[in-house]
């Protein structure tokens, strides 16, 4: 069955950079995107962009190009996401779900890893 | 690009439907049959509901069902039950590679 496993919970200070990891089992890792999605305290869901696992493409959310990476390491089937210049509005749990495929949708996701940023 | 508009909440009794709009753009939601929507029970992952506009997925409920009109994409849950009650996400496809979430909805079950 498909799984992702993230990476556990992080406290960064301001400034400071934040990776995440995503590991991937029960389908063909090349074969699908992985997209990293946030969620605020008390807010919604916010799409920060996603990567082509199967030629390293990527496409960020504008209001995060400059901060944000998106990778992957095929022979340990792992996506990271890392955050740059954390500021306290960063704070949120990141998200990690296959996708978008062939139907723009995200149809597995990871548990999410609580990032807190604060000094 | 902005968020997609949802109400904030909505409710109904065991039994009853609700139905939750997604408000875009003409250039995501009524661009694009690419609408999708997601059940977040909080502390859980969001789980996929529905797909380019009205399909979904394996094991989704056939109670779950989706519909577009223009810029406005629409879910409905029929017959409410208990394990309905959570919080509901649209996204959108918005061209160039780029996607778009909604609002969110909290789904009530009285």
């Amino acid at each position: 069955q498909v799984q992702l496993v993230q990476s556990g919970a992080e406290v960064k200070k301001p400034g400071a950079s934040v990776k995440v990891s995503c590991k991937a089992s029960g389908y063909t890792f090349t074969s699908y995107g992985i997209s990293w999605v946030r969620q605020a305290p008390g807010q919604g869901l916010e799409w920060m962009g996603w990567i082509s696992v199967y030629n390293a493409n990527t496409n960020y959310a504008q209001n995060l190009q400059g901060r944000v990476t998106m990778t992957t390491d095929t022979s340990t089937r792992t996506a990271y996401m890392e955050l740059r210049s954390l500021r306290s509005d960063d704070t949120a749990v990141y998200y990690c779900a296959r996708g978008p495929g062939s139907y723009a949708s995200f149809d597995y996701w990871g548990p999410g890893t609580l990032v807190t940023v604060s000094s | 690009q902005s968020a997609l508009t949802q109400p904030p909440s909505a409710s109904g009794s065991p039994g009853q439907s609700v139905t939750i709009s997604c408000t875009g753009t003409s250039s995501d939601v009524g661009a694009y049959n690419y609408v999708s929507w997601y059940q977040h029970h909080p502390g859980k992952a969001p789980k996929l509901m529905i797909y380019e506009v009205s399909t979904r997925p394996s094991g989704v409920p056939d109670r779950f069902s989706g519909s577009k009109s223009g810029n406005t994409a629409s879910l409905t849950v029929s017959g409410l039950q208990a394990e309905d009650e959570a919080d509901y996400y649209c996204s959108s496809y918005g061209g160039s590679n780029n996607f778009v979430f909604g609002t969110g909805t909290k789904v009530t079950v009285l």
